[in-house]
């Protein structure tokens, strides 16, 4: 079962525009996690934000966390072609076991 | 530090058949955990495993096993394979299991197909 759900499940802009991608997940979390992942390859770490955090920073990135509306956001600033990839939020439940969203599928186009 | 490393990549096997794949942690990570990637179902946690001792499992039959030897690594094994098998394998690692807070970094995958 999935507990977050990525909106929308696609997206196609142009080089140099931002990129906003959200994710709404059910229960009370510790932490979420968003993960990068190319052509169904491995996922690839990008950010934590711990339940009492409201946002975090990392390069272009920027994660917002609203646990009173279960939601976060995932900002990409000034996209590159690169950036084309499906983007997943993940929240953890017992242990390290990570729950995933659907995923956001991002096309940039050049 | 050599990343996740999963073997095999690409494997095809018939139905009733059984599988093993191998995962090979960052070393240093003793945690490893694995994910099913399918288009229909999307990421779903199989199981994990710390120190040799699986810590949390996930919603699937027991047709779905692993194990992790002493020097971190791990395998899991499907049998009797179903045409609905056929996924993208997931091996994560991380130094400990920790409720999530724990960075997990993931392998390339196995792409495993059932004909």
């Amino acid at each position: 079962s999935q507990q977050g759900e990525e909106d929308p499940q696609a997206l196609s802009i142009q080089e140099g525009e931002n990129a906003t991608m959200n994710c709404s997940y059910k229960t009370s979390i510790n932490n979420l996690q968003w993960y990068r992942q190319n052509s169904g390859r491995g996922l690839v770490h990008l950010i934590l934000i711990r339940s009492n955090e409201r946002e975090k920073h990392s390069g272009r990135l920027r994660v917002t966390l609203d646990t009173s509306k279960k939601s976060s956001s995932l900002l990409i600033t000034a996209s590159r072609a690169a950036d084309t990839a499906s983007y997943f939020c993940a929240t953890d439940n017992a242990g390290n076991m990570l729950t995933f969203g659907g995923g956001t599928r991002l096309m940039v186009k050049p | 530090k050599a990343g996740v490393t999963q073997t095999p990549r690409y494997l095809i096997k018939t139905r009733g058949q059984q599988v093993t794949l191998s995962c090979s942690p960052i070393s240093g990570h003793r945690s490893v955990s694995w994910y099913q990637q399918t288009p229909g179902q999307g990421l779903q946690f199989l199981f994990e495993y710390f120190s040799e001792t699986q810590r949390n499992k996930g919603n699937f039959p027991g047709r779905f096993s692993g194990r992790q030897f002493s020097n971190s690594r791990s395998e899991m094994n499907v049998s009797t394979l179903e045409l609905g098998d056929s996924a993208l394998y997931l091996c994560a690692s991380s130094l400990v299991p920790s409720g999530g807070a724990e960075t997990q970094y993931f392998g390339p995958g196995t792409r495993l197909l059932v004909l």
